[in-house]
């Protein structure tokens, strides 16, 4: 069974730095075609993808948020961790972590996701 | 990159079919068989309903649906439940190797 949770602060200040943890079990991410990405959803707003990392260590970044954002892994540890700069309050929302995996000709989705972690970006 | 079209909401009775479009471009919903379709109810976090266009995953009732056409994809729902009330996006693959999400239908049951 795969599960993620998601960890990290609840509460950030304008122009900090946010660093969020997604800590999972059930596969490894170091089998090939596996990866984790990142999701997050403003209050009552749509999905926005952020970004993803592969068992490869291929990274990809939302075009519009790229600048902002680092993904890392930590296979070992099961651990995927991303970083988003200079925090805004428009950036307050959910932040959800999902399961991936590709293939040659698949693309499986995100599935199953994490629980969510509500990040709140207020002075 | 824009984030792909979906009606705002959508509704039907139970026991009817209905079905959200999601419309991209040549460069994701157009070029690639690679359109997933999520289901969220309230407050939960988001369920994999359909990937690659059409397939279902394991669990997944097959009263659910994908089909495209040109940049042009959908996600039908038949025999409509009262539980089947929730928002959907559609998502997909990129020209740019990145992904994008729809804005969101929010499916109301009559």
């Amino acid at each position: 069974q795969i599960t993620l949770k998601e960890s990290g602060p609840t509460l950030v200040k304008p122009t900090q730095t946010l660093t969020l943890t997604c800590t999972f079990s059930g596969f490894s991410l170091t089998t090939s075609g596996v990866g984790v990405g990142w999701i997050r959803q403003p209050p009552g707003k749509a999905l926005e993808w952020l970004s993803v990392i592969y068992w490869d260590d291929d990274k990809r970044y939302s075009p519009s948020l790229k600048s902002r954002l680092t993904i890392t892994k930590d296979s070992s540890n099961n651990q995927v961790v991303l970083t988003m700069t200079n925090l805004d309050t428009v950036d307050t929302g959910t932040y959800y972590c999902a399961h991936r995996r590709v293939g040659v000709t698949s693309d499986q989705g995100f599935d199953p996701w994490g629980q969510g972690t509500l990040v709140t970006v207020s002075s | 990159q824009s984030a792909l079209t979906q009606p705002a909401s959508v509704s039907g009775s139970p026991g009817q079919s209905i079905t959200i479009s999601c419309t991209g471009t040549s460069s994701d919903v157009g070029g690639y068989n690679y359109v997933s379709w999520y289901q969220q109810h309230l407050g939960k976090a988001p369920k994999l309903m359909i990937y690659d266009v059409s397939n279902r995953p394991s669990g997944v009732s097959n009263r659910f649906s994908g089909s495209k056409s040109g940049n042009t994809a959908s996600l039908t729902i038949s025999g409509l439940q009262a539980e089947d009330e929730a928002d959907y996006y559609c998502s997909s693959f990129t020209s740019s190797n990145t992904l994008v999400f729809g804005g969101g239908t929010k499916l109301t049951v009559l």
